[in-house]
């Protein structure tokens, strides 16, 4: 069965750019499924950052839109998430998911793994 | 924009029935919005329970069902059990693939 783990840096400096990838195994990364991050900053409810697809496409939250990046790797079996000019507001757990197919709702998630924005 | 709402709160004794809805601050939720819950509880990483209005995700109880009250998604919980007692989220689906979800209902057991 498929499983996802995020890794990346924990700490990040604030006006920096926070790199997190999702590893996929179990499964291909190339199947007709939207790959998803979202995040819950300590104490708070969860946000939906963005998707993409094997195809190329990719949503963002409008409210983030501006500073996400988000990309796959077919060939390490991944994908990516970039978010630039962090503050101390981005600090959170990140969480991957693998969204249903044809169904917006998440049938996979990562462990998470927290980000603090500090210098 | 379009905030998707919540009780912040709820409480339902051993045994008893809950349902916890999901609306929006404008306009009236439908089968469209693709209504989907989770459980979470504290330190843990979500768990699906409900999509595209009232599937139950592999694993998930039939005291678990979701359905569309009135203008809003619900979440009916029967036979609540101690291990109820969790935070749960709603997602919405608002088109041109993007998705939302509502601050989440505190459920207590007691």
């Amino acid at each position: 069965q498929v499983q996802l783990q995020e890794s990346g840096p924990g700490l990040v400096k604030p006006s920096g750019t926070l790199s997190l990838t999702c590893a996929v195994s179990g499964g291909s990364i190339s199947t007709d499924n939207w790959w998803t991050w979202v995040r819950q900053p300590p104490g708070e409810g969860l946000e939906w950052i963005g998707e993409i697809h094997h195809n190329g496409g990719t949503n963002y939250n409008p409210s983030l839109k501006s500073r996400v990046t988000m990309s796959l790797d077919k060939s390490k079996n991944q994908f990516s998430l970039e978010l630039t000019s962090v503050t101390a507001a981005d600090t959170a757990v990140f969480y991957c998911a693998r969204q249903y197919t044809g169904d917006d709702a998440f049938d996979v998630w990562g462990q998470g793994t927290m980000v603090t924005v500090s210098s | 924009q379009t905030v998707v709402t919540q009780e912040p709160s709820f409480s339902v004794s051993p045994g008893g029935t809950v349902t916890l809805t999901c609306g929006l601050s404008s306009g009236s939720v439908s089968t469209s919005y693709y209504p989907s819950w989770y459980q979470q509880t504290p330190g843990q990483l979500p768990r699906t329970l409900i999509y595209n209005t009232n599937t139950r995700s592999s694993g998930v109880p039939d005291r678990f069902s979701g359905s569309i009250l009135g203008n809003k998604a619900a979440l009916t919980i029967t036979g609540a059990q101690a291990d109820d007692e969790s935070d749960y989220y709603c997602m919405l689906y608002m088109g041109s693939g993007i998705s939302v979800f509502g601050g989440g209902t505190k459920l207590t057991v007691l």
